[in-house]
């Protein structure tokens, strides 16, 4: 009964390579969010999406397409990985868009070799 | 933009004693305030929030108290446990989009 799941947990690649992250929640909400974690444990938004449409794209390279099938599914592909990209990745969801506490997943450890 | 900055970036206590950390926010027009817990390995979980109406808000241990003409907001924990260690994140708001503190990594001895 996880509300906000992410699959992989763990994601070790190459340089290069394009890879995809999953992201569904069961809690009915109509927004979903991606954050970026990095080595020093700072969280920051990188895309918000409110019944399908995006709404924040926050200065992420156009490497990082965001994807939302349905209002409960906010799927995350990265093409041309690069070192920087080494991080947690973190999925969650809200009710509303303004305002309104989020739910996170437990995040999607992403390694580049 | 929003700039939140949060200290301590660490904290001990001896486990019963009280922790405290401090949050400062530069938009004036930020009104939603959350507190999360991160513990390793997990997501950030939310414990705690207050809206610029309100000055203090308690739950059982965790208090949060908000300071709107400072710009400050603070999370008190009192009679510590030793799974209260964890690194916890204030985050500020005035429409769609969290900004992020820094960050505490608060460690309680038993």
């Amino acid at each position: 009964d996880t509300a906000v799941s992410q699959t992989p947990k763990y994601l070790v690649t190459q340089m290069g390579n394009d890879k995809s992250i999953k992201c569904e929640q069961n809690l009915g909400h109509d927004t979903m969010y991606w954050y970026k974690q990095d080595s020093k444990k700072f969280l920051k938004i990188m895309f918000s999406y409110n019944n399908k449409e995006l709404i924040i794209n926050e200065t992420v390279p156009n490497r990082f397409s965001p994807k939302s099938p349905d209002k409960a599914h906010l799927n995350l592909h990265i093409n041309s990985l690069e070192l920087g990209d080494s991080a947690v990745y973190f999925c969650a969801s809200s009710q509303e868009m303004d305002n309104q506490p989020q739910h996170f997943g437990d995040g999607t450890r992403l390694s580049i070799l | 933009g929003e700039n939140v900055e949060q200290h301590p970036s660490t904290l001990s206590v001896q486990e019963g004693d009280s922790a405290v950390i401090k949050c400062t926010y530069s938009d004036s027009a930020s009104n939603y305030f959350p507190w999360y817990k991160q513990e390793l390995g997990k997501g950030p979980q939310l414990i705690i929030d207050i809206r610029s109406n309100v000055g203090e808000k308690k739950d059982q241990r965790i208090a949060v108290t908000l300071n709107k003409t400072a710009k400050h907001f603070s999370l008190h924990i009192t009679e510590t446990q030793p799974e209260d260690s964890a690194v916890y994140f204030c985050a500020a708001s005035k429409t769609d989009k969290l900004i992020f503190g820094t960050g505490t990594r608060l460690q309680v001895f038993p």
